[in-house]
């Protein structure tokens, strides 16, 4: 257990679906990330929050939405989705961003294993 | 563009024997570099972490080794067990990118009893 908690584990929806993807953090760190990891490919990095602003947004589509709430929590919100949008969404939250502090080890949560039909 | 590579892509050893994964990176403009164990269809788990002063880090039967100017880090296990059987993944962390980490293709190791 890294202390970073993420629901569903796994969904299966067609692309007119709007569905959420969230995650918890239990650190009580103060940033939060999104990636995707599509088959054969490297993490991809999507949306980075500190203190519940976005503070980067790494080119990622429109039907691709974050939400950060509060600093522990960070939900995905999907909106017609394409089949190649199929992959495992993995969070991951850390204290402080890298250019504040040499020391930003990530701990990620188990993911989400995404299907769109 | 940071580029980073991990060799090999696959990787199938008897238990007990002593293994190096690599790992190599275009810019050497780093802030640190951090070697993940990804289990099948789950999360990362951080392994080590190496700043960009340090030479390695260790953990248990991990040791890692960082050649920030040649672009080079390797991870040695030793003794490995059938547990280790994961893939494992290098990402870097450069000193412009802010939150960014550019993480490798990983290493499939399976280690057979």
């Amino acid at each position: 257990e890294t202390g970073v908690t993420q629901t569903p584990r796994h969904l299966v929806m067609g692309m007119t679906n709007k569905k959420s993807l969230k995650c918890e953090q239990h650190l009580g760190h103060n940033a939060m990330y999104w990636y995707k990891q599509s088959a054969k490919k490297p993490l991809e990095l999507m949306f980075v929050y500190s203190l519940e602003e976005r503070v980067e947004n790494n080119s990622v589509p429109s039907r691709f939405s974050p939400e950060c709430p509060n600093s522990s929590h960070l939900f995905l919100h999907l909106h017609t989705l394409q089949p190649e949008d199929s992959a495992l969404y993995l969070c991951a939250s850390s204290q402080g961003l890298a250019f504040l502090s040499s020391y930003n080890e990530q701990f990620f949560g188990p993911g989400t294993r995404l299907t769109v039909l | 563009k940071q580029e980073v590579t991990q060799i090999p892509a696959a990787l199938s050893v008897p238990e007990g024997e002593n293994l190096v994964l690599n790992c190599s990176f275009t810019d050497s403009a780093i802030y640190n570099l951090q070697w993940f164990r990804q289990d099948p269809g789950k999360g990362l788990t951080s392994l080590l972490l190496i700043q960009s002063s340090q030479r390695e880090q260790t953990s248990g039967r991990l040791n890692a080794s960082l050649d920030k100017s040649s672009g080079r880090s390797t991870l040695y296990i030793a003794a490995s067990q059938p547990g280790d059987s994961a893939t494992y993944l290098c990402a870097v962390k450069e000193e412009t990118s802010g939150s960014r980490l550019t993480f490798g293709e990983g290493t499939q190791l399976t280690v057979n009893p």
